[in-house]
């Protein structure tokens, strides 16, 4: 099956700092998403973006899905901003998710 | 907004006792998921289902069972509890077309 990479694992920011996270997957895909994790363990949606760019106030993504990556950056971090962000794709007609193993957050003010 | 609700966020469950874990999801979504996220391994498929009485395995269907009766509902039951499946539990649904998929708010189940 697909498999999802995500760098860096862990990450510590100094508030104000800004950081890229990588996604690399090993296969063509037909849906992407980027969720970030909060501390009671909810995936809240941040991008569904299977292919181009978008942006979300101080958070934008881009998926290159010709050279099989994403990129997810957050600018300008915040303390709320810590925790876990995962990215995961489908590769084909209605699979399920296929999950990276997530970057962990730490934006320490 | 989509909404996904797990029954309960907090679950205490002894060894041996059968569990209900239950996922309801207003948007109409044909498709349904349960994944269990534990410490170093990452979110791993249970189970998952695309219509009414359909269900497929996922990667770590051992020990689980589930029920799809309404299309709204996705159960997911451990039919004796055992201590090596404490962990968290997420539901997550989408439309059929296999877009963008939306996650409950999470179960972390204790069995001792």
């Amino acid at each position: 099956g697909i498999q999802v990479e995500q760098s860096p694992p862990d990450l510590i920011l100094q508030e104000g700092a800004n950081s890229t996270l990588r996604c690399n997957f090993s296969d063509s895909v037909n849906n992407l998403q980027w969720f970030h994790q909060n501390p009671w363990g909810q995936l809240i949606n941040l991008f569904y973006i299977p292919s181009g760019t978008k942006q979300n106030g101080r958070l934008s993504a881009t998926t290159v899905a010709t050279e099989r990556y994403s990129l997810l950056y957050i600018s300008s971090s915040q303390t709320t901003d810590s925790g876990v962000y995962f990215c995961a794709v489908r590769n084909s007609g209605n699979t399920p998710l296929v999950f990276g193993k997530g970057t962990r957050l730490s934006v320490i003010a | 907004d989509v909404k996904v609700t797990q029954s309960s966020r907090y679950l205490v469950k002894r060894t041996g006792e059968k569990v209900f874990l239950e996922c309801v999801q207003d948007m109409d979504h044909e498709n349904m998921f349960w994944y269990r996220q534990d410490p170093g391994l990452g979110l791993r498929l249970i189970y998952f289902s695309y219509d009414v009485k359909m269900k497929e395995k996922g990667d770590i269907p051992e020990g689980y069972s589930v029920s799809r009766e309404k299309k709204e509902r996705f159960s997911l039951i451990l039919e004796s509890a055992s201590t090596n499946q404490t962990s968290m539990y997420l539901c997550a649904s989408s439309a059929l077309t296999g877009t963008e998929a939306f996650f409950g708010q999470g179960t972390r189940l204790t069995v001792v």
